[in-house]
């Protein structure tokens, strides 16, 4: 069975630029989260999407968004991109819409963002 | 300060060894309690979840949590170089959906 997948693997983009990042989930989960990952620390939650709506969002700046398709895929936009937007960008995907023991996260590899 | 406190590491041990690992936590109300492991350049895969105190055992892992102390622990015996990784902690409030992590103890276990 595939994993989550996320696409680009690696992206380098300028300051000021806009960035569009996807995932597609688990085949059979609803539930995408996204998390930022700074090199040397842990995620930091981003965004959660469940059925379409958004359920959760962490202590992000607007310039931050996302969005679910019909499909359950996922994108994640940054706008106005800062240098410390760098960092890998994660997107995990679960069958229901809580981190339980019986709907556990499962990641993706991640996006690997540089802005220079 | 930060709600889940983790030893950066790096730590280094001979295979074969008993590994420690531990988070401490300020929120007591997290209820729900994982362990993850993250290769580099990987994304975390889930090793160990718990819901109460007491210690959970799977194959050469144990997950112990102590919510009196707000201290979770996870052991890795008969350790491997296949072992070496970050490890990461992370919980969640029962009705909450996002995790909170700690972040990561970067782990080398020497041939």
């Amino acid at each position: 069975d595939a994993g989550v997948t996320q696409s680009p693997t690696h992206l380098i983009k300028t300051r000021g630029q806009h960035v569009t990042l996807r995932c597609s989930p688990i085949s059979g989960h609803k539930s995408v989260s996204w998390y930022q990952q700074v090199l040397g620390q842990g995620p930091q939650f981003i965004f959660q999407y469940y059925e379409k709506e958004e359920r959760g969002r962490g202590n992000f700046p607007d310039r931050f968004s996302a969005r679910q398709f019909p499909n359950y895929s996922s994108e994640l936009n940054v706008n106005a991109l800062l240098l410390g937007d760098s960092a890998l960008y994660l997107c995990a995907s679960s069958l229901g819409s809580t981190g339980t023991y019986n709907s556990p996260l499962h990641f993706g590899n991640g996006t690997r963002l540089t802005v220079t | 300060q930060k709600e889940v406190e983790q030893d950066p590491g790096p730590l280094s041990v001979p295979e074969g060894a008993i590994v420690s690992l531990n988070c401490t936590y300020s929120n007591s109300a997290f209820q729900y309690f994982m362990w993850y492991r993250q290769y580099s350049r990987k994304g975390p895969e889930l090793l160990m979840y718990t819901y109460s105190s007491g210690n959970k055992e799977d194959g050469r892992f144990t997950a112990q949590v102590d919510k009196s102390s707000k201290y979770i622990s996870l052991f890795i015996r008969d350790s491997q170089p296949s072992d070496s990784a970050t490890y990461l902690c992370a919980m969640t409030l029962g009705s909450a959906r996002q995790l909170t992590f700690g972040s990561g103890t970067q782990l080398t276990v020497l041939p």
